[in-house]
């Protein structure tokens, strides 16, 4: 079952906050967050885990309410460099599958 | 390490044509995925493999085939090349232990226009 991901699209000026949501109708063990910089490759951002455990490289929080079954992305103080598309992903059925996306722009 | 790296980075291929995409590991993952994306769309799963000799389709598999002989390779095959089948094709692998399934590595992707 695909993830839902909202706002659809997100425009920010530089320096200002942004939250991404991603919903699922499935319960969730884990959720995936990756993003996409145009003409290149998927790269991963975060995993959160059931219990609270997250692992993560970048300096991004997110959060993951598995009740709701939901998880959300929070964005603070973007940066030009945080343009590009973000993927959640979650597991079902042995493998991982990605939402649509939310392309978010900042702007200087 | 390379990490996930595909061959070729662009190809053409006319209709009815067959080819190959190339997809190598080093980092001893046993999943490994194919994933086609059209422009502006996300990613959709076209086969996966959880360990070698193991493969199962995914979202999108008709006009496609894969083998997983080794640990390091997931080549996919595309026969009979349709229109439909241009897009961007990226490669992937983690380790996954029980349920818990670790960060995806992609390759940087083979741009595949069928004319």
């Amino acid at each position: 079952q695909q993830p839902v991901q909202s706002p659809q699209a997100v425009i920010l000026r530089e320096g200002e906050d942004a939250v991404i949501n991603c919903s699922s109708s499935k319960a969730l063990y884990s959720v995936h967050w990756y993003r996409q910089k145009h003409g290149e490759a998927p790269v991963f951002l975060m995993i959160l885990l059931k219990g609270g455990e997250q692992k993560g490289h970048e300096k991004i929080s997110a959060s993951f309410n598995e009740k709701k079954q939901q998880s959300s992305l929070y964005l603070t103080a973007s940066q030009l460099s945080y343009s590009g598309t973000y993927f959640c992903g979650n597991v079902a059925n042995s493998k991982l599958t990605f939402g649509k996306g939310i392309t978010l722009s900042v702007r200087p | 390490n390379a990490g996930v790296t595909q061959t070729p980075k662009f190809r053409i291929l006319k209709i009815g044509q067959s080819m190959t995409l190339q997809c190598t590991q080093d980092m001893n993952h046993n999943y490994m995925y194919w994933y086609r994306q059209d422009p502006g769309m996300g990613l959709k799963l076209i086969y996966y493999s959880v360990g070698a000799g193991i493969t199962d389709k995914g979202e999108v598999p008709n006009g496609y085939n894969v083998s997983r002989s080794t640990t390091e390779d997931f080549p996919l095959r595309l026969e009979l090349a349709a229109p439909s089948q241009t897009s961007v094709y990226f490669c992937a692998s983690s380790q996954v232990v029980g349920r818990v399934h670790n960060e995806q590595f992609f390759g940087p992707g083979t741009r595949l226009t069928v004319l």
